[in-house]
């Protein structure tokens, strides 16, 4: 059964705090990736992943960056986190072998900045 | 571009009642797919369908239809019979070809739909 798992649901930190977000998936997927969901503005791809230490900018990168080491874990980091980060943060992974690209979703993670 | 609208972003129904939600697609791909995926209250999107560009047939799964219609660039999704469980965020996505090397999807902004008893 495809899994994806984030290591937080909710999460609250401090303006200025470096900030953490893990995913791990255990479907070998080479795709990761991290969106931003805001009301009314749907998914936004933040950056993903398509191999170990291979990066690409999404439409929203600005505040954040990201690490790839293992095929199977894909973190997000915001340097400094600001409230305008507050959101639902969302990770997903996908095979580019599959011949539709489904994503699989994790459960989220709500990150409140305070 | 790449771009997919769901111009309803709310929409409140009560128990039984029909309902549709739209979705539209802009691509110049030739190939490419359409999903839809449910996010309720819990948070983790599920998916519902898949569709590709060259497979019009409209696809039934017991309370749940689509429509795709590529002469409108539409596909629309409706829920007959709709039920309280049926509440939650709806996204329409799309893939296109010039993405696929990496499996990107575009989505939608999201309808919210809530289904009163």
């Amino acid at each position: 059964d495809v899994k994806v798992t984030q290591s937080s649901r909710y999460l609250v930190k401090r303006t200025g705090e470096k900030v953490f977000l893990e995913c791990v998936q255990d479907m070998d997927h080479e795709n990761m990736f991290w969106y931003r969901q805001d009301p009314g503005l749907g998914l936004r791809l933040i950056y993903f992943s398509y191999d170990v230490k291979m990066k690409e900018k999404g439409d929203i990168p600005e505040g954040y960056s990201v690490s790839r080491e293992k095929k199977e874990r894909f973190s997000l980091i915001l340097e400094s986190a600001s409230t305008n980060q507050t959101s639902m943060y969302l990770c997903a992974s996908s095979s580019p072998s599959a011949a539709d690209y489904e994503q699989y979703f994790g459960p989220g993670t709500r990150l409140t900045v305070t | 571009a790449q771009k997919v609208t769901q111009a309803q972003t709310e929409i409140s129904v009560v128990e039984k009642e029909d309902v549709t939600l739209d979705c539209v697609y802009e691509t110049r791909d030739t190939t490419y797919y359409l999903f839809w995926y449910k996010q309720p209250p819990s948070g983790e999107l599920v998916f519902l369908i898949r569709r590709n560009s060259f497979d019009e047939q409209n696809e039934i799964s017991g309370r749940y239809s689509w429509n795709f219609q590529k002469s409108t660039s539409s596909f629309n999704f409706t829920i007959t019979a709709s039920q309280v469980v049926d509440s939650a965020v709806y996204f329409c996505a799309l893939s296109g070809k010039r993405s696929s090397n990496t499996g990107k999807l575009i989505f939608g902004q999201g309808t919210t739909l809530q289904v009163k008893p």
